[in-house]
């Protein structure tokens, strides 16, 4: 069963902040977080392994709630380069594979 | 760097054609995995595989087939394709090691089956 993001689009003016949620109904092991730009692949933003932690990359970051089952991603400050789709990837336990999420439309304007 | 290249990147069938997509990853990865992505659907897994000579069903396995012959390889079959089939199809790759390890996606390709 996929998990499930929300929002599911979100318009952001340059400068904003926004929080994408990814819950998942299963225990999760890890999180996967990956952008993926129009007509473009998906790219590799960040993984959480471990309830409760934390990580940041540049003025983007996450937190996985091994508790609760869900992940949220957080950009600061948003940039015009933010623009994309947010895919969140969970791993459950026992499993060798990601599932992934249906996605986030961010789009930033000036 | 070439990473994970994906032949073709476009492709037209009509319905019933066969053809194979190949993905090729020069970065020594053990686990290969083949997603197609469709208009709000997300990333959803074909099938994939832990190292060279196995391979295992994904989510939506129906209707394609894959080989892993050599590691740096790994084909996707259609062996009567069918409308419902239409999508931007990704390859991935990453390091032995399980899912601590960051997928490396290809550029895709685009098949359309008339």
């Amino acid at each position: 069963q996929q998990p499930v993001q929300s929002p599911q689009a979100v318009i952001l003016r340059e400068g904003e902040d926004a929080v994408i949620n990814c819950s998942s109904s299963k225990a999760l092991y890890s999180v996967h977080w990956y952008r993926q730009k129009h007509g473009e692949a998906p790219v590799f933003l960040m993984i959480l392994l471990k309830g409760g932690e934390q990580k940041g990359h540049e003025k983007i970051s996450a937190s996985f709630n091994e508790k609760k089952q869900q992940s949220s991603l957080y950009l600061t400050a948003s940039q015009l380069s933010y623009s994309g789709t947010y895919f969140c990837g969970t791993e459950d336990f026992g499993n060798e594979k990601l599932t992934f999420g249906t996605g986030t439309r961010l789009t930033i304007i000036p | 760097n070439a990473g994970v290249t994906q032949t073709p990147k476009f492709r037209v069938l009509k319905t019933g054609q066969s053809m194979t997509l190949l993905c090729a990853q020069d970065m020594n990865h053990e686990y290969m995995y083949w997603y197609r992505q469709d208009p709000g659907m997300g990333l959803r897994l074909i099938h994939y595989s832990v190292g060279e000579g196995t391979t295992a069903k994904g989510e939506v396995p129906d209707g394609y087939n894959v080989s892993r012959l050599k590691k740096q390889n790994f084909l996707l079959g259609l062996e009567s394709a069918a409308p419902s089939q239409t999508s931007v199809y990704f390859c991935a790759s990453s390091y032995s090691g399980g899912l601590n390890q960051p997928q490396h996606f290809g550029d895709g390709t685009r098949l359309s089956i008339l």
